[in-house]
């Protein structure tokens, strides 16, 4: 059984760029999330869709946006990109119910110069 | 709202000898709680998770861990480390009535198992 797919694996963007990140979840799992890890603010929710509805937002600036298709892939997408916004971003996949656990991709390193 | 914290950002001990990365939480109802590792530029693995029932949770890695719900505490342990086991770790949380994709993780806690 394939795990989750993340592309790509490495970005390097120019600041005020937009990017678009992209998660295949495993087959048969309906919900997908998105967290920003940093070395300084660990890990970070910032949404989870589950069928193509987005479920939760966390609390960042609407330049972060997402989607999900009805495959269940899901996309991130960052504008206007800062360099703070330089992260390693991970999808894990769920099947949906509260009591499961999460399955990660290898994440999108994002480096903004 | 929900919230975790690890409060050792390093734990060091020698292979062999036993190790505990500490975890408390704090939510409405009752919690689900997760145990992640991390090993260098990849993601997350799941570990173990306390949904209900026994305190006493066993995972992957011959790792465990103990619920206990006076303490709010979800600590992971290993009876004997291996140098293998050096990564970062995570504790996360979610409520009863959480989505299934909205956990709140710890700020993490390196584990260095030394020879």
């Amino acid at each position: 059984k394939a795990g989750v797919t993340q592309t790509p694996r490495y970005l390097i963007k120019t600041r005020g760029q937009q990017v678009t990140l992209s998660c295949s979840p495993i087959s048969g799992h309906r919900s997908v999330s998105w967290y920003q890890q940093t070395p300084g603010q660990g890990l970070q929710f910032l949404f989870e869709y589950f069928s193509e509805t987005q479920r939760n937002k966390g609390n960042f600036p609407g330049r972060f946006s997402g989607r999900q298709f009805s495959n269940s892939r899901s996309e991130m997408n960052v504008s206007t990109l800062e360099l703070g916004d330089s992260a390693l971003y991970l999808c894990a996949s769920h099947r949906g119910q509260e009591d499961t656990e999460a399955f990660f991709g290898q994440g999108t390193r994002l480096t903004v110069v | 709202a929900q919230s975790v914290a690890q409060p050792e950002d390093q734990v060091n001990v020698a292979e062999g000898n036993p190790l505990t990365v500490k975890c408390t939480y704090s939510v409405s109802g009752n919690p689900y709680l997760f145990w992640y590792v991390q090993y260098p530029n990849r993601g997350l693995q799941f570990l173990l998770k306390y949904i209900t029932g026994d305190n006493l949770v066993k995972g992957s890695y011959g790792f465990e861990a103990e619920f206990n719900k006076s303490q709010t505490s979800f600590h992971l342990k290993k009876p004997s480390a291996l140098v293998s086991d050096s990564a970062l770790y995570f504790c996360a949380v979610r409520g009863p009535h959480t989505n299934a994709g909205k956990s709140t993780f710890g700020d993490g806690t390196t584990l260095t198992v030394k020879p």
